[in-house]
C-alpha cells in the first residue's frame, strides 16, 4: 500500500507570495491533517480534514487554509508568506480518528526569501 | 531524556546496546501517547502506541512504558542497530480530538558502530 504522498518536496518562495501545497492519504484513510515543523517550535498542528469538512484547527492565522476533496485528497494554501513561514510542512493521514494513529508524508520543505 | 516542550536533547549509545528515550508529557488528562521515529529528511513514521489503560506495549525490538503517577512515558530500543539513529517524539492526546494531539520536540539518538 503506497504511503502519503506530498508534492512538491520543495519550494522557494518570496515574502508576499501565496503557495499551496498537496497531499494524497493513504488509500482509505478519510482523515487528513497538516503540521508545520520548524527547529524551534517542533511538530505544531495546523488542521485536520475529514470527509471534505474542517474537523479541528490549531493554533494559526488566516492566512493558513486548505481544504479536502471527495477522494480524502488535500490542499493547504498559504498565502501572503512571511519569512517565518519557512519550515516543512507535513501531512498526515489516518483510517478515521484519532483511535488509529497518523501516518506521515515526507513532507514540503518551503522556504521563503 | 526529553520533556514536552525543552530542546532537544541527544542519547548516543553503543551498537548492540538497549536504549531508552523519556518523555515527561504535560496533561493528566492525556489518554493515548504514541512514539514517532523521524530520519533526516523524512516524516516521522510510527512506531507504537499505548493507551493510558496500559502500563507496557511491547512491539517489534520496542517497549513503551508508561508511567501515569508521574507523567512519564519511555521507550525502550533493544539491540540498537545503526539504522536506529534517528529523532524520536513522543505525542501525547486527550480527548480524542486532533487538536489536543501534542507532540515533543524530540530526543536524538545516535549509534555508535
Amino acid at each position: 500500500k503506497a504511503g502519503v504522498t506530498q508534492t512538491p518536496r520543495y519550494l522557494i518562495k518570496t515574502r508576499g507570495q501565496q503557495v499551496t501545497l498537496s497531499c494524497s492519504p493513504i488509500s482509505g484513510h478519510r482523515s487528513v491533517s497538516w503540521y508545520q515543523q520548524t527547529p524551534g517550535q517542533g511538530l505544531q498542528f495546523l488542521f485536520e480534514y475529514f470527509s471534505e469538512t474542517q474537523r479541528n484547527k490549531g493554533n494559526f492565522p488566516g492566512r493558513f487554509s486548505g481544504r479536502q476533496f471527495s477522494n480524502s485528497r488535500s490542499e493547504m494554501n498559504v498565502s501572503t508568506l512571511e519569512l517565518g513561514d519557512s519550515a516543512l510542512y507535513l501531512c498526515a493521514s489516518s483510517f478515521l480518528d484519532m483511535n488509529s494513529p497518523l501516518h506521515f508524508g515526507n513532507g514540503t520543505r518551503l522556504t521563503v526569501t | 531524556g526529553e520533556s514536552v516542550g525543552l530542546h532537544l536533547p541527544t542519547l548516543s549509545v553503543q551498537e548492540g546496546d538497549n536504549s531508552i528515550i523519556n518523555c515527561a508529557y504535560s496533561n493528566s488528562a492525556s489518554d493515548y501517547f504514541i512514539w514517532y521515529k523521524q530520519e533526516s529528511g523524512k516524516g516521522p513514521q510510527f512506531i507504537i502506541d499505548i493507551r493510558s489503560n496500559m502500563d507496557k506495549r511491547q512491539g517489534q525490538r520496542v517497549t513503551v512504558l508508561l508511567n501515569k503517577t508521574v507523567k512519564h512515558l519511555s521507550l525502550q530500543i533493544a539491540a540498537t542497530q545503526p539504522g536506529d539513529s534517528a529523532v524520536y517524539f513522543c505525542a501525547e492526546l486527550y480527548g480524542g480530538s486532533q487538536g489536543n494531539l501534542i507532540f515533543g520536540k524530540g530526543t536524538k539518538l545516535s549509534v555508535k558502530p
